[in-house]
């Protein structure tokens, strides 16, 4: 099965600042490649498909890039709304899905 | 709105068997596939296997061959996935989500989850 390694496995940021998290791959995925947002007690939510698609409805300080072995989430301004897990998820490796280890967001 | 309501939870013995039932609404069922994730406490989402709604084609994750089953029935845009053989590690929220991918892929919408507590 293909690894996702998530990093930082949490993260203290301030409202308005910049959040980065990535994602590596343990072997090439092209762009199959999710992120998903969840906050306590409650489901995932899907916020960006394909490596950097937004999903409907999820506000556009959210974004992907990357491609391959190498991913990048941001948050470019952080809101208290967003403290949640967020999680990284191939799709390149059918019929096998996995998913990174989280990354959990804190206000600062 | 698409919707995915879940059965409640359930507390079961090692060895024994769980089901869980998830009835889809708001879009063609058949159009899209199920996809099972589990959460254990306190820990990141494990992905269980796919069915499709339109043909009942599955795919299991490996770790769970032979343990887990998942069947739809259409008449009734419900999606059921059986475990058996409980173990303490079984221990998790379950979800049942809408998947877009034709062998599996993007889970789109989820359902509210199902706790499945295992325990003697």
């Amino acid at each position: 099965d293909i690894q996702m390694t998530q990093s930082p496995s949490s993260l203290s940021a301030s409202v308005g600042d910049r959040v980065t998290i990535t994602c590596q791959a343990s072997q090439d995925i092209s762009n199959y490649l999710n992120w998903y947002q969840q906050k306590p007690g409650k489901a995932p939510k899907l916020l960006i498909y394909d490596a950097s698609n937004l999903e409907t409805g999820v506000p556009s300080r959210f974004s992907g890039s990357g491609s391959g072995t190498d991913f990048t989430f941001t948050i470019s301004s952080l809101q208290p709304e967003d403290i949640a897990t967020y999680y990284c998820q191939q799709y390149d490796n059918l019929p096998a899905l996995t998913f990174g280890g989280g990354t959990k967001v804190e206000i600062k | 709105q698409v919707q995915l309501v879940q059965s409640g939870a359930e507390v079961k013995k090692p060895g024994a068997s769980v089901k869980v039932s998830c009835k889809a609404s708001g879009y063609t069922f058949t159009s899209y596939g199920i996809s099972w994730v589990r959460q254990a406490p306190g820990q990141g989402l494990e992905w269980m296997g796919w069915i499709s709604a339109y043909n009942g084609n599955t795919n299991y994750a490996q770790k769970l061959q032979g343990r887990v089953t998942m069947t739809t029935d259409t008449s009734t845009s419900t999606a059921y996935m059986e475990l058996r053989s409980l173990r303490s590690d079984d221990t998790a929220v379950y979800y049942c989500a809408r998947d877009r991918g034709a062998v599996a892929g993007t889970i789109d919408y989820w359902g509210q989850g199902t706790l499945v507590t295992v325990s003697s």
